[in-house]
């Protein structure tokens, strides 16, 4: 199993481009999210998918848009990126929460991003 | 919005120190709270995870965290770090959101030297 996968690793972009950052997970887990890391912030949610169907903003929403394309692969989308959108984007996947109790987690590798 | 405190953001410490990493969190009911590490370069792995019972839990590499229910706090502790412990430690809490989401708090950069 490759468990979560994304695509690029690496990305430059002027200010103004559109990208789209890909996701995919095959350990057929119903929920999936976006977050970025910015030194010092730690991991702040953009995005996620609590299943297929459904996407929810998460704390820093603006600028990016979201596709659960369908239970495997959820994208990130860029329509005009920012230099304060350079960061670190991380996707990750999980089991759906029952009974009040939460799954761990499985990250991808990340995506280096930088906004010129 | 749930909030997640990690103090002291840089840590420093020879090989065999004992270390302390503190969590507090900001929510009243019940909670499901993790610890994830990152090695230099690396995506987020668990080191362990609270969901109830023993408040004092065990994780992997000789990591154990204690859930102090009256301190809405979740401190990781090794007895003796080795130099490759030196990594980004991070706090997670799921509460009350109804599904899987986490807040993160904003890391522990470790550094361990020889």
């Amino acid at each position: 199993n490759a468990g979560v996968t994304q695509t690029p690793k690496f990305q430059v972009l002027k200010t103004g481009q559109s990208m789209t950052l890909q996701c995919a997970q095959d350990m057929n887990h119903n929920s999936m999210y976006w977050y970025r890391q910015d030194p010092g912030m730690g991991l702040r949610l953009i995005y996620y998918s609590a299943s297929e169907g459904t996407t929810d903003k998460g704390e820093v929403p603006n600028g990016y848009n979201v596709s659960r394309l369908n239970k495997r692969e959820f994208s990130l989308r860029l329509e005009s990126a920012a230099p304060s959108q350079t960061s670190v984007y991380f996707c990750a996947s999980s089991e759906a929460q029952t009974s009040g109790r939460s799954h761990e987690q499985f990250f991808g590798p990340g995506t280096r991003l930088t906004v010129l | 919005a749930q909030s997640v405190s990690q103090h002291n953001h840089h840590v420093i410490l020879s090989e065999a120190a004992s270390l302390e990493l503190g969590c507090n969190y900001s929510y009243g009911g019940t909670v499901n709270l993790f610890w994830y590490v990152q090695y230099p370069g690396q995506h987020l792995q668990l080191l362990l995870k609270y969901f109830s019972g023993d408040p004092l839990v065990k994780g992997i590499k000789g990591f154990e965290a204690e859930f102090i229910k009256s301190k809405f706090s979740f401190n990781l502790r090794k007895p003796s770090v080795q130099w490759s412990d030196t990594a980004e430690y991070f706090c997670a809490v799921n509460a009350g959101y109804g599904n899987n989401r986490l807040a993160f708090g904003k890391g522990n950069q470790v550094v361990v030297i020889p």
